[in-house]
């Protein structure tokens, strides 16, 4: 859903564990979904994409997994890696204002995974 | 290829002076889009452009917010004056093609902008 508050959910995962992040989305018409990765100082990174018409898609060590009956999207990521530490962003495509086609993504709030080696 | 460039990275300034960032969008993108993305938060979409054109500026408080993208390539977004809730970053991303729905954003490493 929309980005409220200032104090992101954290989740710590030991070094090779797997890690699951998790996302609610707002709006049931949402058709395309992202994953970004955003380390501090950066821009979000491009992770995976799934569309609404999927319920699982795989990456290299990432899943995403989309649950439509109950709007719950899902990162899995395998063998977490100290690279791995950054904030996580889902982002969902609502149909844009204006233009056929456009795309507008909401962010969620974001997910920071801290790694313990 | 080259990623979304975007300058300056950092910018301090006081409250009701302009600012202006610039951004450059990964080559043959259509699409440009500006964000803010408050510290603690995700990135808030505030204007999209397809090409030269305006698709969505329905987030941007156009009392102080301009945004332009005069030849469909390179885009600048404005604030004047500034406000010390505008302390953020400024965050430029482009996609592929015009009207493509399920198309990845890429994104810059934005704009630190600090309001004293």
């Amino acid at each position: 859903g929309e980005s409220v508050g200032l104090h992101l959910p954290t989740l710590s995962v030991q070094e090779g564990d797997n890690s699951i992040i998790n996302c609610a989305y707002s709006n049931s018409a949402s058709d395309y979904f992202i994953w970004y990765k955003q380390e501090s100082g950066k821009g979000p990174q491009f992770i995976i994409d799934i569309r609404s018409n999927m319920d699982k898609r795989q990456g290299q060590r990432v899943t995403v997994l989309l649950n439509k009956t109950v709007k719950h999207l899902s990162l899995q990521i395998a063998a977490t890696q100290p690279g791995d530490s950054a904030v996580y962003f889902c982002a969902e495509n609502m149909l844009g204002g204006g233009f056929q086609g456009a795309q507008k993504l909401v962010f969620g709030q974001g997910t920071r995974l801290t790694i313990n080696p | 290829e080259a990623g979304v460039a975007q300058s300056p990275r950092y910018k301090i300034i006081e409250k009701r002076q302009s600012v202006a960032f610039w951004c450059n969008p990964i080559s043959g993108h259509a699409t440009l889009y500006w964000y803010q993305q408050i510290l603690g938060q995700g990135p808030k979409l505030l204007i999209q452009f397809q090409n030269n054109g305006v698709v969505d500026d329905s987030q941007l408080p156009k009392d102080r917010f301009s945004a332009e993208r005069l030849k469909g390539v390179d885009s600048t977004l404005k604030i004047q004056p500034a406000k010390l809730e505008d302390s953020a970053v400024y965050l430029c991303a482009s996609s592929l093609r015009p009207g493509a729905q399920n198309q990845p954003q890429h994104f810059g490493d934005g704009t630190r902008l600090s309001i004293l």
